[in-house]
């Protein structure tokens, strides 16, 4: 098992391109979730899916992001336009009955 | 929705020594499940701990123990003989199996270990 896989490990932009964050959960988990990670707001869910099916995505913080999960084996978070303030650490997460599995997460620097 | 308050913002702890980092939570729900996870400074959100609400019996991870206090609401976790490698970021989370496996976050206790 390899665990959740994330990339990239690092990401660094400027403001106005498109970001796009990939994610491929533990097999046979049937709940992933995406996290940002910032200082001033601590750890924050941006979205979740089961089975594929997006449950919850009012932590989105505005248009510009988006999320999809096409199968069970891979998520994407996108951000177009990036903006700095999106600059945060950010974690897919997946879980099948208990607990939740994170990725090592994507640090994205917009400037 | 769940809320989950961790009061200490940050800790510390001599080498050897114990520490305990409290939780609170506020749900009307009896089953769920409740965790530890320590970030240390790599950013890796690492388990610890997990304990069920169905289970009396306080869970044990070697030097990591819980004090869960079902009617309290309360889920402490109790590091003995603290090494240097502990000194990290601990969050407390609460999952519910009856909103979507939905998981509920603390804001976070960071542990420094004196040597």
């Amino acid at each position: 098992d390899a665990g959740v896989i994330q990339s990239p490990r690092h990401e660094v932009t400027e403001m106005g391109q498109e970001v796009t964050l990939r994610c491929k959960p533990i097999s046979g988990h049937n709940s992933l979730f995406w996290y940002r990670q910032t200082m001033m707001r601590g750890l924050e869910l941006l979205i979740y899916f089961n089975n594929n099916v997006p449950i919850d995505d009012s932590g989105m913080p505005e248009d510009r992001f988006s999320a999809k999960m096409p199968n069970a084996s891979f998520s994407t978070l996108k951000i177009q336009p990036s903006e700095p303030r999106d600059s945060a650490v950010y974690f897919c997460a997946s879980s099948s009955r208990s607990p939740l599995h994170f990725g090592n997460g994507t640090r994205l620097t917009v400037t | 929705a769940q809320t989950v308050t961790q009061s200490q913002p940050e800790m510390s702890v001599q080498e050897a020594e114990t520490v305990t980092l409290s939780c609170t939570y506020d749900t009307s729900e009896s089953d769920y499940y409740l965790f530890w996870y320590k970030q240390p400074p790599s950013r890796q959100m690492i388990l610890v701990i997990r304990q069920e609400a169905y289970k009396q019996q306080n869970a044990t991870e070697n030097r990591f123990s819980v004090n869960f206090q079902k009617a309290a609401k309360s889920f402490s976790l109790k590091i003995s003989d603290s090494q240097l490698g502990d000194a990290a970021m601990y969050f407390c989370a609460y999952r519910s199996p009856n909103t979507g496996n939905q998981f509920y976050f603390g804001t976070g206790t960071s542990l420094t270990v004196i040597p």
